[in-house]
């Protein structure tokens, strides 16, 4: 079974407008974190936001948050007021247990923002 | 530098040859990653270092792929008589330390190796 799976191969945004990116997990461990990477065409992944699967805020950094709904095991991320420059591919990972990033990826969304 | 450095950004071999991509980490970070991205798919791991030694290899698809980091800060990823398959974009990525909440890791712009 696929550890983490992102539904939306590509999406596209109007400029200025919010965009959802959809990511749900699968993991029976209870202590995980969950990530979120863009990687633009240059090629380096760039972190975005984490969230811990003991914390009780969805986390936020600038226009990024994640909605994070531990029931449904779905860890979307939204982004606000879209730009030209988040057109990228973007991952959502996860790390279980409390140890090390050993990380498994999805296999991306690309995100093309319209002017 | 600032951030991870990782030689070559751009490698094509021949099959059946011997490659060695290497991977500078951001200074003192003690946990370094190698990971491999195919085309159209998210970056899959290979090794993860904690320090010098090889905490978790498990990633390494077989017995041609081998890493160290012999004095905990620069690793070199080898790939013994490389195949077709073996292309992809070799990612490493380092952070402060293990686990916990603030270990983001910090990922390089790769390596692509090309395998002919």
């Amino acid at each position: 079974a696929q550890k983490i799976t992102q539904t939306q191969p590509g999406m596209f945004v109007q400029e200025k407008e919010a965009v959802t990116l959809d990511c749900t997990y699968d993991t029976s461990d209870p202590s995980y974190g969950l990530f979120w990477y863009k990687q633009p065409s240059s090629g380096e992944m760039i972190f975005l936001i984490y969230q811990g699967s003991y914390d009780q805020q969805n986390a936020t950094e600038g226009r990024y948050s994640l909605n994070f709904q531990k029931a449904r095991k779905s860890a979307n991320l939204v982004i606000s007021a879209s730009q030209l420059g988040d057109s990228a591919m973007y991952f959502c990972a996860m790390r279980e247990g409390g140890g090390y990033q050993k990380v498994t990826f999805g296999t991306g969304t690309k995100l093309q923002v319209i002017p | 530098g600032a951030g991870v450095s990782q030689t070559p950004s751009n490698k094509v071999t021949e099959k059946g040859k011997y490659v060695e991509l290497r991977c500078d980490p951001i200074s003192g970070h003690t946990a370094l990653y190698w990971y491999r991205q195919s085309l159209g798919q998210g970056p899959e791991f290979l090794i993860y270092f904690q320090g010098t030694g090889a905490a978790d290899d498990s990633g390494l698809p077989n017995d041609r792929f081998f890493a160290v980091r012999p004095e905990g800060s620069v690793s070199t990823l080898k790939i013994q008589r490389t195949e077709r398959g073996d292309s992809a974009v070799y990612l490493c990525a380092s952070s402060p330390r293990g686990g916990g909440r603030d270990t983001e890791a910090f990922f390089g712009q790769g390596t692509r190796l090309t395998v002919v």
